[in-house]
């Protein structure tokens, strides 16, 4: 089945303690994207992929890294997280061409307390 | 950079009107696509739209996408209990930029039996 995988779904921190939130994919997607999702926010881009060691920042990259070495594997890093990266984390991928769907993982609802 | 904006944020219905949402872009739209999101969960897609003018249906969901290629709207006809969530309109960025979406702020739903 076509997927992607994000670990853990769940996810209580205290500040400062290194993390590290993993996503999968299995259809040899190119392009690969995390966002995190807020109230009244909506859905914001962190960082995305285009291939095996490409990235560049989104929309809100502080405080995030991540890594691109296999084509299947894109982990969020959070270095020392803050309350303020209390958010739903979504892993998705896609082809890579326009006009083409991303599939989304299920998600990761991360608290630092 | 393009934005999307949603209107409205949220609606509640009666079960069995018809509802419209809609997303206009700042620029013009090379590619829409519509997801549907239950609380907390997953984006689960639901159509994508290309061409000016286009329109889409599946079940009881018809999307279109205006002439002029800036705005798409949404309508559900006859709705349903199983049709509430969080919906949310995603387009490549800036022009078509093989797979990386930014996205509205979502429009909430509730349907009410």
């Amino acid at each position: 089945e076509a997927q992607v995988t994000q670990n853990p779904r769940y996810l209580i921190t205290v500040t400062g303690k290194k993390l590290t939130v993993t996503c999968s994919q299995n259809m040899n997607h190119e392009y690969m994207s995390w966002y995190r999702q807020d109230p009244g926010l909506g859905l914001r881009q962190i960082y995305y992929s285009m291939n095996v060691e490409v990235t560049d920042k989104g929309d809100v990259p502080e405080g995030y890294k991540v890594s691109r070495k296999e084509k299947r594997n894109f982990p969020l890093i959070l270095e020392s997280p803050s309350p303020n990266q209390t958010s739903l984390y979504f892993c998705a991928s896609s082809p890579g061409r326009s006009n083409t769907e991303a599939f989304f993982g299920q998600g990761t609802r991360l608290t630092v307390v | 950079s393009q934005e999307l904006e949603q209107s409205p944020q949220s609606l509640i219905v009666q079960e069995g009107k018809n509802l419209t949402i809609n997303c206009t872009s700042s620029k013009t739209l090379y590619g829409l696509y519509w997801y549907k999101q239950k609380y907390g969960e997953g984006l689960i897609f639901l159509m994508m739209l290309q061409k000016g003018g286009e329109e889409k249906s599946h079940e009881k969901i018809t999307a279109k996408l205006d002439e002029k290629k800036q705005q798409s709207s949404l309508h559900i006809t006859a709705s349903q209990p199983s049709h509430a969530g969080i919906y949310l309109c995603g387009a490549d960025r800036d022009g078509g930029s093989q797979g990386n979406l930014i996205f509205g702020k979502g429009t909430k739903l509730s349907v009410k039996p």
